[in-house]
């Protein structure tokens, strides 16, 4: 079956923009977790949807958002982007028991 | 505050040697732990895990060891290949919550 697939793999972006970023899930999967992962910070957990509902949020400031749509599809969205925000963003899905995530590549974000 | 400490940044290791990559928690809620590999540009992949109700699970060359009473899990690698180099993230989950706390990750170099 597919895997996890998030879109685009890179962008762009300059401060004060704003980027919205996709992941679809394994076919099956309800949960979507998304984590920013950059140098000597590890995986940090933003957020957590199940069944289009926020269920687990992370530490981050508000201008990190997301939604998940019916078809458990999820979005990401950081506004007013700074530089900091440059990292790999992982999303990842289960099928909400126990046995982990399975991960997407990512999608590499570079705010300039 | 991390709760899921990986204090070894990086790690070099000969062929055929043993890899023993670290990994503390401090939160004694925690009940299941896993591993992940992480080449470049890919998303995570699941190695292996531990349940609390174990101190010991091995999957071929890879084991997972846990002290409860340590807060301390470490992955043992044996033997060490070349294709094994890649980031090591421990990963701790609280029963029911879904939402699994990643360590900073190790690097791991195994050298031909």
């Amino acid at each position: 079956k597919a895997g996890v697939t998030q879109t685009p793999r890179y962008l762009i972006k300059t401060r004060g923009q704003q980027v919205t970023l996709s992941c679809s899930p394994i076919s099956g999967h309800r949960s979507v977790s998304w984590y920013q992962q950059t140098p000597g910070q590890g995986l940090q957990f933003l957020f957590e949807y199940f069944s289009e509902t926020q269920r687990n949020k992370g530490n981050f400031p508000g201008r990190f958002s997301g939604r998940q749509f019916s078809n458990s599809r999820s979005e990401m969205n950081v506004s007013t982007l700074e530089l900091g925000d440059s990292a790999l963003y992982l999303c990842a899905s289960s099928d909400d028991t126990i046995y982990g995530y399975t991960f997407g590549s990512g999608t590499r974000l570079t705010v300039v | 505050d991390q709760q899921v400490k990986q204090n070894s940044p990086s790690l070099s290791v000969q062929e055929g040697r043993i890899s023993i990559l670290n990994c503390d928690y401090t939160n004694s809620m925690f009940d299941y732990f896993l591993w992940y590999k992480k080449y470049p540009a890919e998303g995570p992949t699941f190695l292996i895990s531990i349940s609390s109700i174990k101190d010991k699970n091995e999957d071929g060359r890879f084991t997972v060891f846990l002290n409860k009473s340590a807060k301390h899990l470490s992955l043992h690698i044996v033997p060490s290949q070349p294709g094994d180099s890649a980031v090591y993230f421990c990963a701790a989950s609280g029963s029911g919550t879904y939402k699994y706390i990643f360590g900073t990750g190790t690097r791991l170099k195994v050298l031909a």
